[in-house]
């Protein structure tokens, strides 16, 4: 079945160190996006890629960083410079062609720096 | 940008009894609105979209919704609530004077008492 894999589904981080999170999808869509999700804030936007080795920041990209290397990955690497990691994270993706404009989500990643 | 307000953050209801989830958006030429569910440590799940043409749209689980344009509202509803129904409920927009990037609402947790 197609879809999109995120791990891992928890995550522990140390204060000061980097995480990398994992969002693989075989849907063969065009764009990716991630998402933190916050109680009662809703989704925010952090980074998104239409195309391979092409991404653009979102609305909280700041301690963020990201890589499109190939079509079906887009992970999320969580710097030691963001000042408050812990959340829950959601990669989504769509396709580009018109009348697609569906975005499908993984599983979402739960992050919690100790 | 678009903005998606979700008046109610928490509805409680009673199982078998109506309910409405209210969503409003600003104003655009042209908008696609969404209704995603998410169950709790899971990702976002669609449940029904507009695109074009009818206005009440119908979605998976008996949900339908209704876009009026004049009152730039999208909002969900059921007949009659089963338990598993409760969860959180997110309206998103999509608009194509901004690039068709995906905005969505703070959410609305909803609770069916048995």
């Amino acid at each position: 079945d197609g879809g999109i894999t995120q791990s891992p589904k928890y995550l522990f981080r140390k204060e000061g160190q980097n995480v990398t999170l994992s969002c693989e999808q075989n849907l063969n869509h065009d764009a990716m996006y991630w998402y933190r999700q916050d109680p009662g804030q809703g989704l925010r936007l952090i980074y998104y890629s239409q195309i391979v080795n092409d991404f653009q920041k979102g609305d909280i990209a700041e301690g963020y960083s990201v890589s499109r290397e190939k079509k079906e990955s887009f992970p999320l690497t969580v710097t030691s410079a963001q000042k408050n990691p812990t959340a829950f994270y959601l990669c989504a993706s769509r396709s580009l062609d018109s009348g697609a404009n569906v975005l499908t989500f993984g599983a979402g990643s739960r992050l919690t720096v100790l | 940008a678009q903005s998606v307000t979700q008046l109610d953050s928490q509805v409680p209801v009673f199982e078998e009894a109506p309910v409405e989830l209210r969503c409003n958006y600003s104003s655009s030429v042209s908008v696609y609105l969404f209704w995603y569910v998410q169950y709790p440590n899971q990702g976002l799940q669609l449940l029904l979209k507009y695109l074009s043409g009818s206005t009440l749209v119908k979605g998976i689980n008996g949900f339908e919704a209704e876009f009026n344009k004049s009152q730039t509202s999208f909002h969900l509803r059921k007949p009659s609530v089963h338990i598993s129904d409760t969860a959180e409920y997110f309206c998103a927009v999509s608009a194509s004077n901004t690039g068709n990037q995906f905005y969505f609402g703070t959410g609305t947790s909803l609770t069916v008492i048995p």
